[in-house]
């Protein structure tokens, strides 16, 4: 059962617009987000995190909204930038088990130039 | 401060051979964790080693086993390869259990034929 699910495979934005990557969430324990950006040949980066207690956390380019009532979190991306082209997940700790992430299945962004 | 390192890049192996897979934490990083990522789908939490130990499991058979060292290097074990092993083997270490934040090596390419 896929506890953390990324419905968009992928997106296309023009360069200095704004992406918005969407994630939604099936279990209401999870207290805390995080996404991770991921390049060809390279592991995952952790690009921005989002605690249960807030709604709202902003990283320069990057915000990540979160809506516990519809269990949805939102990374927006502004302005977008080609170097932004990536596959981006978003993920979340169990804290039922090792502390280990459940991640989403990614969105491929692609920044057009 | 190094990052997280892993190796070898690639590997190829036919049916029913064993594997194993090298990863280097960061420096003070004792937990390790291992994660398994199908073409397509966001990384699966195989195990956890903290402190050398086991310490949570995925929903992986028996034949995917660990060790990690005192040296904060650890290695990925998996018995009796099957086709659908291939995949990107990823390990992530943090400073410890409670961290939420994981730090991901490049991953080794696994291709079972």
């Amino acid at each position: 059962d896929q506890q953390v699910k990324q419905n968009s495979p992928s997106l296309s934005v023009q360069e200095g617009r704004i992406s918005i990557l969407n994630c939604d969430y099936t279990n209401s324990m999870f207290d805390y987000f995080l996404w991770y950006k991921k390049y060809p040949a390279e592991g995952p980066t952790f690009l921005i995190s989002i605690s249960s207690i807030k709604d709202k956390n902003e990283d320069g380019r990057f915000t990540v909204f979160l809506n516990k009532s519809a269990k949805h979190l939102s990374l927006h991306i502004v302005p977008s930038q080609p170097g932004d082209s990536a596959v981006y997940f978003c993920a979340a700790p169990d804290r039922t088990g090792a502390n280990n992430l459940f991640f989403g299945t990614g969105t491929r962004l692609t920044v057009i130039p | 401060e190094t990052g997280v390192t892993q190796s070898p890049t690639h590997l190829i192996k036919t049916r029913g051979q064993q594997v194993t897979l090298r990863c280097s934490s960061q420096s003070g990083h004792n937990t390790v964790s291992w994660y398994q990522q199908a073409l397509g789908q966001g990384p699966q939490f195989i195990f956890q080693y903290y402190r050398e130990e086991e310490n949570g499991r995925g929903n992986f058979p028996p034949r995917f086993s660990g060790l990690q060292f005192p040296n904060y290097s650890s290695e990925l074990n998996v018995n009796a390869l099957e086709l659908d092993d291939s995949a990107l083997y990823l390990c992530a270490s943090r400073p410890d259990r409670a961290a939420d934040t994981q730090y991901f090596g490049p991953g080794t390419r696994l291709t079972v034929l």
